[in-house]
């Protein structure tokens, strides 16, 4: 079993929907959780933290935790065509940090 | 503020050299750590420099070592390299002293082995 198990997509949304983006680990000993933006050919770029259960809202972006049943989740409000890229899942646990292997949004304008 | 910088942009190597690529983090950062990542794949992490020191390190051989220094810059060099080394290579600084915290990616080293 992978550490961080995220689906592959492409996830297709319109503009101007939600999507809704998720993310199962396996060590119930990581502490922090962390979602990061990569467009094409660039590096990633940090857009959501959180390190407690529940629900994080910073814009249009909202984190929800669930440390009882390992999942993190990523939900993007009013999608827009610029949202188009690849989301990775993190862990932190210590100094090392664990990547999923991200899941390909695509907004539909 | 000045954020993650690193350099080379992009390197051709060929199999069997030694590659060393550079890292400044970002103003107030003290933690670098270096990641490989396939296409396709998430980043992997290769190890953890604080302090001057290789704070922990992933599931990569000896043949990558690093070093930070004193001005928490760092570098990552990779002997006898392989093709399959070829990969965007990411340094990603942080400021911490206890943990994981939240990191800054550069813009990568894009190294080609030939």
């Amino acid at each position: 079993q992978k550490e961080v198990e995220q689906n592959s997509g492409p996830l297709s949304v319109p503009e101007g929907a939600i999507a809704s983006l998720n993310c199962t680990y396996s060590d119930r000993g990581s502490q922090s959780f962390f979602w990061y933006r990569q467009y094409s050919g660039k590096s990633p770029e940090l857009i959501m933290f959180i390190y407690s259960n529940g629900d994080k809202e910073d814009g249009r972006f909202t984190a929800q935790l669930n440390k009882a049943s390992q999942y993190v989740s990523l939900l993007i409000r009013d999608s827009q065509p610029s949202d188009s890229a690849t989301y990775l899942c993190a862990l932190g646990g210590g100094f090392k940090t664990i990547f999923g292997a991200g899941t390909r949004l695509f907004v539909k304008a | 503020d000045a954020g993650v910088t690193q350099s080379p942009t992009h390197l051709i190597k060929t199999r069997g050299q030694q590659v060393t690529l550079r890292c400044s983090p970002k103003s107030g950062h003290d933690t670098v750590s270096w990641y490989q990542q396939a296409l396709g794949q998430g980043p992997q992490f290769i190890f953890q420099y604080y302090e001057e020191e290789e704070r922990q390190r992933g599931n990569f051989p000896d043949r990558f070592s690093g070093h930070q220094f004193p001005n928490y810059s760092s570098e990552l060099n990779v002997n006898a390299l392989l093709l399959g080394d070829s990969a965007l290579y990411l340094c990603a600084s942080s400021s911490g002293t206890g943990g994981s915290y939240e990191q800054y990616f550069g813009p990568g080293t894009r190294l080609t082995v030939t």
